[in-house]
């Protein structure tokens, strides 16, 4: 079964709302999980570090302010997209680390912006 | 910085017909390369990690070899099913526990 999940699967909000993505870690504490978004037919690029307890590490380019990132408890992430716009739409996943090293992904959240 | 590089990017194999995906690495010190599976619109499936050079992992039809430089994904007669995006990343020691970097993927397409 899943060991990280995600909702919702998919949203669609119109241009200048706010949207909220919530990442789970099932059975486990995860103080670390991260956020990736991906492209159509390309690959998985990391935007944020997610750090329980403390602000999220972004990575260059990704505007922090516009992808906010809460991580709250040992079990949830949230990724909110703030006044988002048809170039937010995008497939969004989450991931964590279970002990062993083992690194598990969400379903993933498609978001699409109209 | 860290980088993977996987080849080819689209792979089409008959039933039945072994091969194998190419995952090339550079990363300052290895602390796992990952291998998944990501089916359209969903997430990446874990499938293995290697830790160092030599290590082999096996799962039904799929066989994950590791050197000091790259990483080989060996598909044994695939079936239909098997068609999906195989993707290699990479966790370095200098980076946080958890992050890693990914590779384009290779699509592949198994047919009857």
């Amino acid at each position: 079964g899943a060991v990280v999940s995600q909702h919702p699967s998919r949203v669609i909000c119109k241009s200048g709302t706010s949207v909220k993505i919530e990442c789970r870690s099932l059975d486990f504490q995860a103080t670390t999980m991260f956020w990736y978004r991906q492209f159509p037919k390309q690959s998985l690029m990391l935007m944020a570090t997610s750090n329980e307890g403390s602000k999220a590490t972004y990575e260059q380019g990704v505007e922090k302010d516009k992808f906010l990132i809460n991580h709250a408890s040992l079990t949830l992430s949230t990724l909110t997209v703030t006044s988002a716009h048809p170039e937010d739409s995008s497939f969004y996943i989450c991931s964590a680390t279970i002990p062993g090293n083992t690194i598990y992904f969400g379903e993933g959240s498609w978001l699409t912006v109209v | 910085e860290d980088q993977v590089t996987q080849s080819p990017e689209a792979l089409r194999l008959q039933e039945g017909e072994s091969s194998s995906l190419n995952c090339s690495y550079t990363v300052s010190g290895l602390r796992g390369l990952f291998w998944y599976r990501q089916d359209p619109g969903k997430g990446p499936e874990f499938l293995f990690t290697l830790y160092s050079a030599g290590e082999e992992k096996e799962k039904e039809r799929l066989k994950a070899t590791l050197t000091k430089k790259e990483s080989f994904l060996h598909i044994t007669a695939p079936k239909p099913e098997d068609s999906a995006t195989y993707l290699c990343a990479v966790q370095g020691r200098g980076s946080t526990l958890g992050r890693l970097y990914f590779g384009r993927g290779t699509q592949l397409t198994v047919w009857p």
